[in-house]
């Protein structure tokens, strides 16, 4: 049982493209992590949030806590955006992060 | 700088020779816990600490040792290491034990068990 889907698995878009990368869960949650893991694997944290919507230059995400959905949007997307996004509920009675599998992103020029 | 620091970033070892990873993160963190990412399974928990002295399992904790004897150091044991432990190893720190806070990555070790 995936406690945690992301859609799609893999997307490729051209440079400019509006993408959104969507996450469903099935547990109840504090908060929800939207990380970014380069292709050398390094791994970093993009958002964090509990409700409503956040923004970071090009990158806005959004979640329903009631729907249990989140959104990652990027706008005007560059091959330097190419990477594997992950959503990462925050839940359990330690507030462990739970994974999604990702979503390999690569931008084309 | 605020940082995750693991070592080695690298390692190829033997089946059963013992080894440690180390973790420091220099943010005062409560939190802190050890990944492994594998190819189809994405990251899994292996052990996390709430605060110095008190660990607990994750996910994915057998074949695995954790120790917290001070709060910025996390180093995962590999008493006998067996070929399925090859994987990708992250740590990863917060603050706020439990409450939802930024995680920081390290930049992961590799390991290959032979």
């Amino acid at each position: 049982k995936n406690e945690v889907e992301q859609s799609p698995q893999n997307l490729t878009a051209q440079e400019g493209e509006f993408i959104t990368i969507n996450c469903s869960y099935s547990v109840g949650i504090s908060a929800l992590h939207w990380l970014q893991q380069h292709p050398g694997g390094g791994i970093v944290s993009l958002f964090m949030l509990s409700s409503g919507k956040k923004k970071h230059g090009r990158l806005i995400a959004t979640i329903n806590i009631q729907e249990k959905h989140s959104s990652l949007h990027i706008t005007a997307s560059h091959p330097r955006d190419s990477a594997v996004y992950i959503c990462a509920p925050r839940g359990g009675s330690q507030g462990n992060l739970i994974f999604g599998k990702g979503t390999k992103l690569s931008v084309k020029p | 700088e605020a940082q995750v620091t693991q070592n080695p970033r690298y390692l190829i070892t033997v089946t059963g020779k013992k080894l440690t990873v180390t973790c420091s993160q220099n943010m005062n963190h409560e939190y802190m816990s050890w990944y492994r990412q594998d190819p189809g399974l994405g990251l899994r928990q292996i052990y996390y600490s709430m605060n110095v002295e008190v660990t607990d399992k994750g996910d994915v904790p057998e074949g695995y040792k954790v120790s917290r004897k001070e709060k910025r150091n996390f180093p995962l044991i590999l008493e006998s290491p067996s070929p399925n432990q090859t994987s990708l190893y992250f740590c990863a720190s917060s603050s706020g034990a439990g409450r939802a806070e930024t995680q920081y990555f390290g930049p992961g070790t590799r390991l290959l068990v032979l």
